[in-house]
């Protein structure tokens, strides 16, 4: 079993839904990372989370330290958000976990 | 553009080569990670380095070795290359604090071994 685990591995949607990414780990953390992969492979960070919840623009971000998860949110989604989003954690003795990630793709 | 520049873009090398790969981080962050991306293994955490001095250590192999210098650019060496070596490189950087924070990620070099 890998120790960071996502859900859904694939997700399409209509344009405007509200699409929720969940992320599941096994191990104690420091800090919990979502990362967006664009198709043409760059990589941007979109939150760093140690607790509660962080928002920018329609990216909403959860974690529940005690359950061990983390959610993503994207309200109104859009075309753009296609992409393939990470879910990546450091564990308390400094190791980078990363999910496998899960691919989105929205449709107009 | 996140303002990490990593050269080259590309490289095709042959099993048993040695190639280095660069990497700059943005003005004024400390921390560079490397990191390999694979398409079987997915992403894979390599190495951090802070201020010039080893951070914390991943999944490196022996055959792999990474510095970062005064000016806090970084080098990822990758000797006795292998098929399985072929991957996107990535490095990153981040801000200060030496901590987890906010990454900010190179375009990638996309490595061939043959």
């Amino acid at each position: 079993k890998n120790e960071v685990e996502q859900s859904p591995q694939n997700l399409t949607a209509q344009e405007g839904e509200f699409i929720t990414i969940n992320c599941s780990y096994s191990v104690g953390i420091s800090a919990l990372h979502w990362l967006q992969q664009h198709p043409g492979g760059g990589i941007v960070s979109l939150f760093m989370l140690s607790s509660g919840k962080k928002k920018h623009g329609r990216l909403i971000a959860t974690i529940n330290i005690q359950e061990k998860h983390s959610s993503l949110h994207i309200t109104a989604s859009h075309p753009r958000d296609s992409a393939v989003y990470i879910c990546a954690v450091r564990s308390r003795d400094d190791k980078i976990i990363f999910g496998k990630g899960t691919r989105l793709h929205i449709l107009p | 553009d996140s303002g990490v520049t990593q050269t080259p873009k590309h490289l095709i090398t042959a099993t048993g080569q040695r190639v280095t790969l660069r990497c700059s981080p943005r003005s004024g962050d400390l921390s560079v990670y490397w990191y390999q991306q694979s398409l079987d293994q997915g992403l894979q955490f390599l190495i951090q380095y802070y201020n010039g001095e080893e951070r914390a250590k991943g999944n490196i192999l022996e055959r792999f070795s990474a510095q970062q210098f005064p000016d806090l650019h970084s080098e990822l060496n990758l000797s006795s290359l292998e098929l399985g070596d072929s991957a996107l490189y990535f490095c990153a950087s981040s801000s200060p604090g030496g901590l987890w924070e906010t990454q900010y990620f190179g375009p990638g070099t996309r490595l061939l071994v043959l």
